[in-house]
């Protein structure tokens, strides 16, 4: 099943407005949580990432939000910009056999008018 | 620096052919994983090396898959008896060990016709 479950699938929003995308999780194993962005044609790349033993993290404009008891985190992008249309994946690993591999949620897609 | 390089960019075959993809990881990143993106399914991910420890080949879909790691380094991933539900991106990522980022390459396009 679905380790990571990410909404929207796609996502619209104006130049300058909030860009938000949602992930949740079940196994509580899970220690890191990063996003990847993803171009057409190109591979994902590492956007910013969170460990649980912080709420929040933020980078320039994007910002991860974390609830480790709803077992939830968000990527929140501010004053979104035509440049930042991609595809977002959020993605999780843990400790144990599964140390290093990375579930992936299913992706948004994010179109920034001007 | 050069990042993570995969080879062939593209790649089209036959139903059936068996087929190889290369992956140079970055210098000196000893972890080194094979996901696959496909429209139905997402990212998977395939198998995944790391230094000298057997490799974890759970994701592998079936014995079809195969992929080694020489010398720490290059990696191949080999499908054999190629199936048209084998078409998808196939992608290669790397990091200094399993507790650090992954680093993904631009990923090989495999078609079957």
């Amino acid at each position: 099943q679905q380790q990571v479950k990410q909404s929207p699938q796609s996502l619209i929003v104006q130049k300058g407005g909030i860009s938000i995308i949602n992930c949740a999780y079940e196994n509580t194993a899970f220690d890191y949580f990063p996003w990847y962005q993803q171009f057409p044609g190109k591979g994902p790349a590492l956007l910013i990432a969170i460990r649980p033993d912080v709420s929040e993290k933020k980078e320039g404009r994007f910002t991860i939000s974390f609830n480790k008891s709803a077992k939830q985190f968000s990527l929140h992008i501010m004053d979104s910009q035509p440049g930042d249309s991609a595809t977002y994946f959020c993605a999780a690993s843990g400790r144990g056999s599964t140390l290093g591999r990375l579930y992936f949620g299913r992706g948004t897609q994010l179109t920034v008018w001007p | 620096g050069a990042g993570v390089s995969q080879s062939p960019s593209n790649k089209v075959t036959e139903k059936g052919k068996d087929v190889e993809l290369r992956c140079d990881p970055i210098s000196g990143h000893t972890a080194l994983y094979w996901y696959r993106q496909s429209l139905g399914q997402g990212l998977e991910f395939l198998i995944y090396f790391q230094g000298n420890s057997a490799p974890d080949k759970s994701g592998l879909p079936s014995d079809r898959f195969s992929a080694e790691r020489t010398g720490g380094s290059v990696s191949t991933l080999t499908i054999q008896r190629t199936q048209q539900e084998d078409s998808a991106v196939y992608l290669c990522a790397s990091s200094p060990d399993r507790y650090q980022p992954q680093h993904f390459g631009d990923g090989t396009r495999l078609s079957i016709l």
